[in-house]
């Protein structure tokens, strides 16, 4: 089945040690998004891609980087993660289409749960 | 600024209905998406509404009202299954979706 994957599922890292997570999808959307995302809290957009045009949220911590090398991958690096950046990350996809069609749903992996030790 | 309120929290019964209200206050606005996210896991796409009325989907049916920046969720024949938060997010001028921070919905049986 087409679909977004993210791994791992559960990532566990210490306080500063640089870590990356990972998003690959089958469905050859041209959007994809990073989310983190607290608990209770609303999903908070980092980065998005449409196409290989990255935009970055204004209030996106420098300590968070987006790479998308083609358009089936993505990844999110966090170069020094702090306590807070404890949360669920997830990736998201949307279809292709001008910029007209971009109301349309987005498909979400299962996302990554980081610790920070 | 853009703004999303929907209640914290609510409880229903099973086989009972329940309605989620949701009002926004975006930059524009192209739609508004429901999803559901079960503890611990991603959102998934319920409904999407761009015109003034009422979109029926199996048990669940989705409202717009864009005058009132208002929308709500309906759920009929409440399963235990449909615990879960609830997240309205409107898309903004920019094709940007605004999320709200979901209610959570309990189902007692």
């Amino acid at each position: 089945d087409a679909m977004v994957i993210q791994n791992p599922r559960y990532q566990v890292t210490q306080f500063g040690k640089p870590v990356t997570l990972s998003c690959s999808q089958t469905l050859n959307h041209n959007v994809m998004y990073w989310y983190q995302q607290k608990s209770s809290q609303a999903p908070k957009l980092l980065f998005h891609y449409y196409d290989k045009d990255f935009n970055n949220e204004a209030d996106t911590p420098d300590n968070f980087q987006s790479r998308r090398p083609n358009t089936s991958f993505c990844f999110l690096d966090i170069r020094s993660p702090g306590l807070g950046d404890a949360a669920m990350y997830l990736c998201a996809t949307s279809p292709p289409g001008d910029r007209g069609d971009l109301n349309q749903p987005q498909h979400f992996g299962d996302g990554t749960r980081l610790s920070i030790l | 600024g853009q703004n999303i309120d929907q209640p914290t929290e609510m409880t229903a019964t099973e086989g009972a209905i329940v309605q989620i209200n949701c009002t926004y206050q975006t930059s524009g606005f192209n739609g508004l998406f429901w999803y559901q996210q079960h503890a611990g896991e991603a959102p998934t796409f319920l409904s999407y509404n761009v015109l003034d009325g009422l979109e029926e989907k199996g048990r669940f049916s989705s409202f717009l009202s864009r005058s009132k920046g208002y929308s709500y969720l309906l759920l009929k024949e409440l399963q235990m299954k449909d615990s879960a938060s609830y997240l309205c997010a409107p898309l903004d001028s920019n094709y940007q979706l605004i999320w709200g921070a979901g209610t959570k919905l309990i189902i007692k049986p």
